[in-house]
């Protein structure tokens, strides 16, 4: 079946860490998202990119970056994590004629000490 | 800027029992809402949008533009709809000009035998 992967599921870091999150995907979607979930806050979008060479920063941008190494492919990195980094995060696509529908990974669970 | 608001955290409910799961959202333009759920160990997933009117596992909801909400509602809940339950915008970003999904807190909704 067509999926979204995301790596790792669990990782637990140091304050101060690069960390790198990596989403792949299988269903030929152009768009892909970034969103941290937070208890209370719902999901906030850090990125989005509609293409290998569109990227856009969300609500929640600074402190991330993305790249977006290939169609099926887009990495969120932590250059340098802080505890107030620690979420669940979600990577998710949509194709472009229904940007409404998204489809989401299982989650990344990051915890900075 | 758009926003979505879910006032309530926490739903619990009787098996049997009416539902509404409350759903307000500010946007200047012609808004897209979506419903979201997640059910216990799974995935994120749509769960209904408004343009398609359609009823999903018994739940609808209406887009009132005049009170901006778009709460969704079950005439009879069920053990099996316990889930945590977000309501998402489809808008455009304005620094971007790209459309992204903005989501609500979310509410949790409890239903008790």
């Amino acid at each position: 079946d067509a999926d979204v992967t995301q790596t790792p599921r669990n990782r637990i870091t140091k304050t101060g860490k690069r960390i790198m999150l990596e989403c792949s995907q299988t269903k030929g979607h152009d768009r892909m998202y970034w969103y941290r979930q937070d208890p209370g806050l719902g999901l906030r979008l850090i990125y989005y990119s509609f293409d290998v060479k569109d990227i856009n920063k969300g609500e929640i941008s600074d402190g991330y970056s993305v790249s977006r190494q290939a169609q099926a492919k887009f990495s969120l990195s932590l250059e340098s994590a802080i505890p107030n980094q620690t979420a669940l995060y979600f990577c998710a696509t949509s194709d472009r004629f229904a940007t409404g529908e998204l489809f989401f990974g299982e989650g990344s669970r990051l915890t900075v000490l | 800027a758009q926003r979505v608001t879910q006032p309530e955290k926490l739903l619990s409910v009787f098996k049997g029992a009416p539902v509404e799961l409350k759903c307000n959202y500010s946007y200047s333009g012609s808004p897209e809402l979506f419903w979201y759920v997640q059910y216990s160990r799974q995935r994120l997933q749509l769960l209904l949008r408004h343009i398609s009117r359609e009823s999903i596992k018994g739940f609808t909801a209406d887009l009132n533009k005049g009170e901006t909400s778009f709460h969704l509602k079950k005439p009879f809940a069920q053990e099996e709809d316990s889930a945590m339950y977000y309501c998402a915008l489809s808008g455009l970003h304005m620094d971007t000009g790209r459309r992204a999904l903005t989501f609500g807190s979310g509410t949790r909704l409890q239903v008790q035998p």
